[in-house]
């Protein structure tokens, strides 16, 4: 079955250090990948995605994330953190095809503490 | 002015009520869907509409219905209401066939509480 895993539930991080959020997915021939980030009481925003060529996907607000084929990874990252991106993230994945859809992980909170 | 809009933001009723989520969007896209958000459980596909006349059941449909009015609108119904029904409900659109990979774009949720 298709899937899609992040381990980390929550990842607390003191502001301006480094951080990864790990995103895994079941093995396809071609998938297309995303991150999205969910602020408290907000919708899900678009922080980036992967659907073809360079497999270094750079975001907003200064994520990036690498696609990783081998070991089906797509994992989010951020050289120094702020508080403001204290949220939730969840990586998605649609395995392509016409009438295919997205399949969401179960999400991760970063919590960026002072 | 927001691309995907949900009305209402928030709504409280009791168990058996008639409840309607709506949803509008100008982003001119085919596709929309509903989706539930329940802690750590991520989010879950309820409906999914490719256009006016394809409807189809997602993962959890039991218990909610849809209509598809127009190309801008996507609406949830519950017939009748059950506390295990109180979520954060998600509208969203995606523009499939541009080279999009089927990017999804949300509407800020419902709020829904059912005593």
């Amino acid at each position: 079955a298709q899937s899609v895993t992040q381990l980390d539930s929550q990842v607390p991080v003191f502001e301006e250090a480094p951080v990864e959020l790990r995103c895994n997915y079941s093995s396809s021939v071609s998938v297309y990948l995303f991150w999205y980030v969910q602020y408290p009481n907000q919708g899900l925003q678009l922080l980036l995605k992967y659907l073809s060529g360079s497999t270094l996907v750079k975001g907003i607000n200064g994520f990036e994330a690498e696609f990783n084929k081998s070991q089906t990874s797509f994992h989010l990252r951020k050289p120094s953190v702020h508080i403001s991106d204290t949220a939730e993230y969840f990586c998605a994945v649609s395995y392509g095809g016409a009438t295919n859809k997205l399949i969401f992980g179960t999400g991760t909170l970063l919590a960026v503490q002072p | 002015d927001a691309d995907v809009t949900q009305t209402p933001r928030n709504r409280i009723t009791k168990t058996g009520k008639r409840i309607m989520l709506e949803c509008s969007q100008t982003k001119g896209h085919d596709r929309m869907y509903w989706y539930r958000q329940d802690p750590g459980l991520g989010l879950r596909l309820i409906y999914y509409s490719f256009d006016v006349k394809d409807i189809n059941k997602g993962e959890i449909s039991d218990g909610y219905s849809v209509s598809r009015q127009a190309q801008a609108k996507f609406s949830l119904s519950l017939e009748s209401a059950i506390p295990n029904q109180t979520a954060l409900y998600f509208c969203a659109t995606s523009d499939w066939g541009q080279g999009s990979g089927d990017t999804q774009y949300f509407g800020p949720g419902t709020r829904l509480t059912v005593l």
